[in-house]
């Protein structure tokens, strides 16, 4: 069954501190994932898009990772701030025209 | 540039009763997303138009109807409102379809509430 699953579920850290949170996929063939925030109230926003052919891929504190290998994706964020603070959700496309959505981290970063 | 709009940000609405939801791209996108977003779920799709004319299926389409009114814009209609129905509606656009890697640009989403 094609399926994204994310852990954790939540997190909590301090600001100013490190986290990575993960992504396992089991989706195939698979073309590309993909990595969105969202903010309370807000709808998702495209931090990253990955290719099968990508192994790491930078924006700004925001670094992902991908082994395409092991269906493992990983969002490292470095050096928190407090508008990190959100859901973050991966995503993997099925298919030509399907996305199939993990149910996401949700980030609280505190002072 | 607003990128995608929806109307109205917020319903209340009563079984039985009918509503539409309103979206807008002005990106110029050939393809539009309905999406639904419940706790505990990753977003769903209920319907899609990969192109102006054309509309299909997505994951859970029942209880729903769509228009693509225009290459802009791309309507959600909800006939007859049903408790089960209450979440949190989003519409989406890119420039192609969803498999490429053409990035997903989201609207700010409708919050839907049925008694």
């Amino acid at each position: 069954k094609n399926q994204v699953e994310q852990s954790p579920q939540s997190l909590i850290i301090l600001e100013g501190k490190n986290c990575t949170l993960q992504c396992n996929y089991t989706v195939s063939p698979f073309s590309n994932l993909r990595w969105y925030k969202q903010d309370t109230g807000r709808g998702p926003v495209s931090l990253t898009i990955m290719t099968f052919s990508e192994n790491t891929k930078s924006n700004g504190r925001y670094t992902a990772t991908l082994d395409a290998d092991t269906k493992q994706s990983s969002l490292h964020i470095t050096a928190s701030q407090l508008s990190d603070s959100a859901s973050y959700i991966c995503v993997v496309p099925y298919n030509t025209d399907k996305l199939i959505f993990g149910t996401g981290t949700r980030l609280q970063v505190f002072p | 540039n607003a990128g995608v709009t929806q109307t109205p940000k917020f319903q209340v609405l009563k079984t039985g009763q009918s509503m539409t939801l309103q979206c807008a791209q002005d990106m110029n996108h050939n393809s539009m997303y309905w999406y639904r977003q419940d706790p505990g779920m990753g977003l769903r799709l209920i319907y899609y138009s990969a192109s102006e004319g054309t509309t299909d299926k997505g994951e859970v389409p029942n209880g729903y109807n769509v228009s693509r009114l225009n290459k802009r814009e791309f309507s959600l209609r909800l006939e007859s409102a049903a408790p089960s129905q209450t979440s949190v509606y989003f519409c989406a656009s890119s420039e192609i379809g969803q498999g490429s890697s053409y990035e997903q640009y989201f609207g700010p989403g409708t919050r839907l509430t049925v008694t």
